[in-house]
């Protein structure tokens, strides 16, 4: 079945560091591609997504490429800020359905002032 | 426009008890989704509805069930709680549900304590 693997956490960076947080995915057909965010004692906000292959998502700084050829939708912000600390989820759905979303175990971000 | 509200915000039951949880969608938004977040299992998917049928669910067992009244409002129920049914339960709204180009709102959820 359909399946998102991400990067473990916690992950903890100096402001203004890079950030790369791996994504890679195992799934039938072409789904659509997203990251979520979760900032502490919130629901869950859509950061960005990916339609088709060799899209580019982007949101806030941070961008993510639909690779097909590697399975992969790696997140990416060249200067983290401290307000950028939250939880990010790789997540697919399939086309079919926007509803019904596969989501990764979840990465935390700490970014130190 | 208001957001997906979920209530309560937190709830607290005891094993063998049920329990209700209650999602209003965004106003307009006719598909409504469950998910449910732990530690363990990470966020997986219950169920969802549209037109007050369910159209897709996930792996769960029959305890795990769900209802949308005409106005899209969602409650899901969860009998006989065991205590690895705590958990943040999340719900989410979105227009019609049926494309990848449709956003899905999510509420701020409930987070259920069974002791």
């Amino acid at each position: 079945g359909n399946s998102v693997t991400q990067m473990e956490g916690p992950v903890t960076l100096s402001e203004e560091a890079f950030l790369t947080i791996n994504c890679t995915y195992t799934a039938t057909g072409y789904p659509s591609l997203f990251w979520y965010v979760q900032y502490p004692g919130e629901g869950l906000q859509l950061l960005l997504k990916a339609t088709k292959a060799d899209d580019k998502g982007s949101n806030k700084g941070f961008e993510a490429t639909y690779r097909k050829e590697t399975t992969s939708f790696h997140l990416e912000k060249g200067s983290v800020q401290v307000s950028d600390s939250a939880v990010y989820f790789c997540a697919l759905s399939e086309r079919s359905s926007a509803s019904k979303i596969i989501f990764g175990s979840g990465t935390r971000l700490s970014i130190r002032p | 426009k208001a957001g997906v509200t979920q209530t309560p915000r937190y709830l607290i039951k005891t094993r063998g008890q049920q329990v209700t949880l209650s999602c209003s969608p965004i106003s307009g938004h006719r598909s409504v989704s469950w998910y449910q977040q732990t530690p363990g299992q990470g966020l997986q998917f219950l169920f969802e509805y549209f037109s007050e049928t369910q159209r897709n669910k996930g792996n769960f067992p029959g305890r795990f069930s769900g209802r949308q009244f005409s106005n899209s409002r969602s409650e899901m129920n969860v009998s006989t709680l065991e205590l690895g049914d705590s958990a943040l339960y999340l719900c989410a709204s979105s227009l019609e549900g049926l494309t990848h180009n449709e956003k899905l709102f999510f509420g701020s959820g409930t987070q259920l304590s069974v002791l």
